[in-house]
């Protein structure tokens, strides 16, 4: 079956370290994008790629980092300098065009910082 | 640029009960109009989406949406809830012919009563 899978679901570091969340697609989509989800936030923009080797800071890219060696791969970096890491994370994907195409989901990465 | 504001953060209701989730947008422009959901700790998937044509849209799980230019809404509703409908309901909307990312309204926590 075709999605996106990240990994892991629950994750604790502590204060200072950096951390990477992992999202991998079989959805052979173009676009790969990294959401944070604060309690009555919605859904804010971290990064997004439209292609391999490429990729843009969203709203609030601060404190993060990414990389898109492959297709399939989106993983993303949570550095010490990000002041409040604590939050669900969200990587979806999407067709690369103009057209009316959804976004498709992850399950989320819930990372804790003590 | 184009914006969405969902008018109730939580709705409550009883099961059996109608509901409606309100969204409005704004854009001077022709946009795709998109609701998703969120079961607890789990990614967004599509409920259903509104490209052109017809404005009653009908989703997934029994919902359906009415796009309305001149009020610039997308509101969704469902004629009888059930238990399992409890989850974050996510408007979104992008530019059509535009930028392929779209924003996300903050959401409404739909809590069904027994």
């Amino acid at each position: 079956d075709g999605g996106i899978t990240q990994s892991p679901k629950y994750l604790f570091r502590k204060e200072g370290q950096n951390v990477t969340l992992s999202c991998e697609q079989n959805l052979n989509h173009d676009a790969m994008y990294w959401y944070r989800q604060d309690p009555g936030q919605g859904l804010r923009l971290i990064y997004y790629s439209q292609i391999v080797n490429d990729f843009q800071k969203g709203d609030i890219a601060e404190g993060y980092s990414v990389s898109r060696e492959k297709k399939e791969s989106f993983p993303l970096t949570v550095t010490s300098a990000q002041k409040n890491p604590t939050a669900f994370y969200l990587c979806a994907s999407s067709i690369r065009d103009r057209g009316g195409n959804e976004q498709f989901f992850g399950p989320g990465t819930r990372l804790t910082v003590l | 640029a184009q914006s969405v504001t969902q008018l109730d953060s939580q709705v409550p209701v009883f099961e059996e009960a109608p509901v409606e989730l309100r969204c409005n947008y704004s854009s001077s422009v022709s946009v795709y109009l998109f609701w998703y959901v969120q079961y607890p700790n789990q990614g967004l998937q599509l409920l259903l989406k509104y490209l052109s044509g017809s404005t009653l849209v009908k989703g997934i799980n029994g919902f359906e949406a009415e796009f309305n230019k001149s009020q610039t809404s997308f509101h969704l509703r469902k004629p009888s809830v059930h238990i399992s409908d409890t989850a974050e309901y996510f408007c979104a909307v992008r530019l059509s012919g535009g930028s392929y990312i779209p924003t996300f309204g903050r959401g409404t926590s739909l809590i069904v009563h027994p």
